[in-house]
C-alpha cells in the first residue's frame, strides 16, 4: 500500500533553513505520472500548495515562495526532499507531503501524517 | 492566481441531516477540482476528484457536482464521522500551482 511519512526538525529559528524528507513507499517516482508534492497548513488555518517534482524530474513552486523553495528527490532511497531558507515564525505550520498522479489530473490521493514545524528563536 | 472560497464557513447539522457544502473559484476550473475530509490532528483524505468522482472507499453518501465555478459537497445523511473540516482544491491552473479554499467546519447542531 501507498505510504508517506515527513521528517525534520520540529523546532528551528528564524533566519534558519528548514529541510524536510518525504519517505514513501507503495509507488517509485521513476514511474511515468508520479509526482510527490509538499503542502503546509499553519495552525489553524488552511492549506498552502508549496512544490511539486514529477517522475521526469521537473520541478514547480508555488509563485509566492518560489524564491525560498528548493526540491528535490533521490528515487534509489525513494525520497523527497524540500528546503526553504529564511524561516520565519509565520512559516510555523505542518508540513506535509501527498503524491499525485499526473495523469490529467492533479489531485493528493496520499498523504503524509504531516510534520508540525516550529519557528521561534 | 485563482483564488478559492467556500460556503459557509461553519454548518452545524443534525446526525442523519443532509449537509450541503459550497465552493467558488475566481474563474472556471471546468471539472478539475477535489474535494478533501480533515480531522483534528490528522492529514487531509481525498473524497472527490474530478468535481464527482469519488476517490476509492468513500461511502456514497458522499457526493460531488458543478463545474466551472460553481461546486458542491453534498453528505446526504451525517454520521458522527463526519464532523470535520472539508476543503476544495483546484487544479485546473496547473502549472503554476494549485490553490485550497478556506474550508468549512461541519459541526454539530
Amino acid at each position: 500500500q501507498v505510504t508517506l511519512r515527513e521528517s525534520g526538525p520540529a523546532l528551528v529559528k528564524p533566519t534558519q533553513t528548514l529541510t524536510l524528507t518525504c519517505t514513501f513507499s507503495g509507488f517509485s517516482l521513476s514511474t511515468s505520472g508520479m509526482c510527490v508534492s509538499w503542502i503546509r497548513q499553519p495552525p489553524g488555518k488552511a492549506l498552502e500548495w508549496l512544490a511539486l517534482i514529477d517522475w521526469d524530474d521537473d520541478k514547480y513552486y508555488s509563485t509566492s515562495l518560489k524564491t525560498r523553495l528548493t526540491i528535490s528527490k533521490d528515487t534509489s532511497k525513494n525520497q523527497v526532499v524540500l528546503t526553504m531558507t529564511n524561516m520565519d515564525p509565520v512559516d510555523t505550520a505542518t508540513y506535509y507531503c501527498a503524491r499525485t498522479i499526473a495523469v490529467a489530473s492533479y489531485y493528493f490521493d496520499y498523504w503524509g501524517q504531516g510534520t508540525l514545524v516550529t519557528v521561534s528563536s | 492566481e485563482i483564488v478559492m472560497t467556500q460556503s459557509p464557513a461553519t454548518l452545524s447539522v443534525s446526525p442523519g441531516e443532509r449537509a450541503t457544502l459550497s465552493c467558488r473559484a475566481s474563474q472556471s476550473v471546468s471539472s478539475n477540482l477535489a474535494w478533501y475530509q480533515q480531522k483534528p490532528g490528522q492529514a487531509p483524505r481525498l473524497l472527490i476528484y474530478g468535481a464527482s468522482t469519488r476517490a476509492t472507499g468513500i461511502p456514497a453518501r458522499f457526493s460531488g457536482s458543478g463545474s466551472g465555478t460553481e461546486f458542491t459537497l453534498t453528505i446526504s445523511s451525517l454520521q458522527s464521522e463526519d464532523f470535520a473540516v472539508y476543503y476544495c482544491q483546484q487544479y485546473n491552473n496547473w502549472p503554476p500551482g494549485f490553490t485550497f479554499g478556506p474550508g468549512t467546519k461541519v459541526d454539530i447542531k
